[in-house]
């Protein structure tokens, strides 16, 4: 099993409409990252949450960590074709130096 | 600023090969790690290198090293390549692992 499991795995809408992407799992984290990867890059990070119940937004995007810390989620409001990527959240395992991705949700956004 | 450079892109390989896959991290990052990326199996941890020691090493089989260089620049080695060894090889580097870390572009490696 999965440590993160994301929701949904495929995301395709048009431009304009609002989005919700999940980041869930049964462990407790300290913090938790989402990543956005294009076609042909490495993945770029976007956020860091580390309190729970925290919100951070960053233009059209608003992230959220649940208040028990082991679940997260991104919010798009009025999508862009920019958009479109693999969002990926990720946690820090202390002490192992190694990040531990989901399998992340493909996001494809229609003009 | 440069930013994570690895070489190169592109890389085809038959079976029982082997291949070496560079990475230069930001100047400045001591902190290398390595992921391989699938389609079936996302994003998986290799190894992480600090200062040439590697701290830790992922599930992987033998057949995967790495090292690090006094300079910070890194490789890694897979020695008689296998048809799932196929996959998009990421390197990231950082001034330290829990700094916020920067990805390279990846090398796409096929293996026939």
């Amino acid at each position: 099993t999965q440590l993160l499991e994301q929701s949904p795995q495929f995301l395709s809408i048009q431009e304009g409409e609002n989005l919700t992407v999940y980041c869930n799992s049964s462990s407790v984290f300290s913090s938790l990252q989402w990543y956005r990867q294009e076609p042909g890059e490495g993945p770029v990070l976007l956020v860091t949450v580390v309190t729970g119940g925290e919100v951070k937004k960053l233009k059209r995007l608003t992230f959220q960590f649940g208040d028990a810390r082991k679940d997260s989620s991104l919010h798009i409001t009025a999508a862009q074709p920019g958009d479109t990527g693999l969002y990926l959240c990720a946690v820090i395992i202390q002490g192992a130096q190694k990040l531990v991705f989901g399998q992340g949700t493909r996001l494809t956004i229609n003009p | 600023k440069a930013g994570v450079t690895q070489t190169p892109r592109y890389l085809i390989k038959t079976r029982g090969q082997q291949v070496t896959l560079s990475c230069s991290p930001i100047s400045g990052h001591r902190s290398v790690s390595w992921y391989q990326q699938t389609p079936g199996q996302g994003l998986q941890f290799l190894f992480e290198y600090f200062s040439e020691t590697q701290r830790n090493k992922g599930n992987f089989p033998g057949r995967f090293s790495g090292r690090q260089f006094s300079n910070s620049r890194s490789e890694m080695n897979v020695s008689t390549l296998e048809l799932g060894d196929s996959a998009l090889y990421l390197c990231a580097s950082s001034r330290d692992f829990d700094e916020k870390l920067f990805f390279g572009s990846g090398t796409q490696l096929s293996v026939l």
